[in-house]
């Protein structure tokens, strides 16, 4: 079974520019989280969605937002860009939303860089 | 709001056992407590999930203390490729809905 998939890998954006990530879950998994990686930060949830519908979100500001299909393939839209935007954006996948047992697999997430 | 928190860093050498300690001091009644690994650049790989005593697969063990207020990972005969962060993951509902919360993450270094 595929895992979770992340496209682009790699991304140069420059300050005020938006971004759209887009994340393929496995087969078969219905909810799908953002999370924002940075050193100084370390892991940050963004938001969680399932059957199309945002379910969680972190302490994110408006410009980050998000939205899954019928397919429960999601994207990620971060608008007018700043320097503090670069990160590692991952994606993960679970089977039903988030609880105590579900299980997330994440994707190789996508690099974004801000000059 | 759930909080985890873990060493920063340890050292081990190959062919030794490794263990990581994560305390979650206020982990709620049901929930589990879950273990990722991570390399440079790319996404946290499920390593073991548990919910008290001990669990045991093929590549670790997770054992779990009655009060459930830490965990411990245990890596057995570490080798170099084990070199990676590993991070505790517990839940939180304490604004109504189920969140995920990630601990800072302690940096495994194994050596020759």
């Amino acid at each position: 079974k595929a895992g979770v998939t992340q496209t682009p890998r790699y991304l140069i954006k420059t300050r005020g520019q938006q971004v759209t990530l887009s994340c393929s879950p496995i087969s078969g998994h219905r909810s799908v989280s953002w999370y924002q990686q940075t050193p100084g930060q370390g892991l940050q949830f963004l938001f969680e969605y399932f059957s199309e519908t945002q379910r969680n979100k972190g302490n994110f500001p408006g410009r980050f937002s998000g939205r899954q299909f019928s397919n429960s393939r999601s994207e990620m839209n971060v608008s007018t860009l700043e320097l503090g935007d670069s990160a590692l954006y991952l994606c993960a996948s679970s089977l039903e939303v988030a609880g105590p047992q579900e299980t997330q697999y994440f994707g190789p997430g996508t690099r974004l860089l801000v000059l | 709001l759930a909080k985890t928190t873990q060493p920063i860093s340890m050292d081990s050498y190959e062919g030794q056992e490794v263990n990581i300690t994560c305390s979650h001091n206020n982990i709620a009644t049901n929930d589990y407590i879950t273990w990722y690994q991570q390399f440079p650049s790319q996404g946290p790989r499920f390593i073991i999930q548990g919910y008290k005593t001990k669990v045991t697969n093929e590549v670790a063990s997770l054992f779990i203390p009655a009060d459930r207020k830490s965990s411990t990972l245990s890596l057995p005969r570490v080798s170099l490729s084990d070199t990676a962060v590993y991070y505790c993951l517990v839940g939180d509902r304490t604004s109504g809905t189920y969140k995920y919360i990630f601990g800072t993450g302690t940096r495994l270094k194994v050596l020759a």
